[in-house]
């Protein structure tokens, strides 16, 4: 069954960075495009980014203002976020998600929290 | 960028009844090539990750219950719950992907009356 495991999340300090992982298993993950979706603790969902299944094309949020960064290894299944510039207002769940191949988000991960504080 | 809203906030309900929440997109998410909107609706319970429950506005996740269905075109859309359960309690969000930049509404809070 396809199962997506976030990890890298923490505690980091305003104006660090931060690398976070997706392993992805239980499908072809080269075949598929993929996403970042972020939480704010108590707050609706807001998409962050998507990288087409061979990394050639990757759109941002324009909230994030080229502070983050969406890659991937197919090679590894997994997928990538470099944040950059961290900001209190980056607090948030950080969720990978499986792009149906339409555009929306057929599974997603349990999340990786991230908390930006001195 | 399209901007999504949803109403209402929150909305309680009687067990068994019918629930309807609404979505707007400020442009259509009709594509016309195709003749189908870019339109998704997700549930999240509290704790979990959202849960893919229609697509194309209208078309339902395998697996999701019956009695979710969603309808609208253009710019309007609706997420219709006919009979609430108890396990319905959650909040939804209706997402486009028409195009390349995506986004999601900012929820509604379903609860039992």
């Amino acid at each position: 069954q396809v199962q997506l495991v976030e990890s890298g999340g923490g505690v980091v300090q305003p104006g660090k960075s931060l690398i976070l992982s997706c392993a992805a298993s239980g499908f072809t993950f080269s075949n598929y495009a993929m996403h970042w979706v972020r939480q704010a603790p108590g707050k609706g969902l807001e998409w962050v980014a998507v990288i087409w299944y061979d990394g050639n094309n990757k759109y941002y949020a324009d909230s994030l203002k080229g502070r983050f960064t969406i890659s991937r290894d197919n090679s590894k299944n997994t997928l990538y976020l470099q944040m950059n510039s961290l900001r209190a207002e980056d607090t948030a769940v950080y969720y990978c998600a499986k792009d149906y191949g339409t555009g929306c988000l057929d599974y997603w991960g349990q999340g990786t929290l991230v908390t930006v504080s001195s | 960028d399209i901007v999504m809203t949803q109403s209402p906030d929150s909305l309680a309900v009687s067990l068994g009844e019918r629930a309807t929440i609404n979505c707007k997109s400020s442009q259509s998410l009709l594509y016309s090539s195709n003749n189908k909107n870019y339109l998704a609706w997700y549930q999240q319970k509290p704790g979990q990750p959202p849960k893919l429950l229609i697509y194309w506005a209208s078309t339902r996740e395998s697996g999701v219950p019956d009695r979710f269905s969603g309808s609208g075109s253009g710019t309007d859309f609706t997420l219709t719950i006919s009979s609430l359960q108890a396990e319905d309690v959650a909040v939804y969000y209706c997402q486009q992907y028409y195009g390349t930049l995506f986004t999601f509404g900012p929820g509604t809070k379903v609860d039992i009356k």
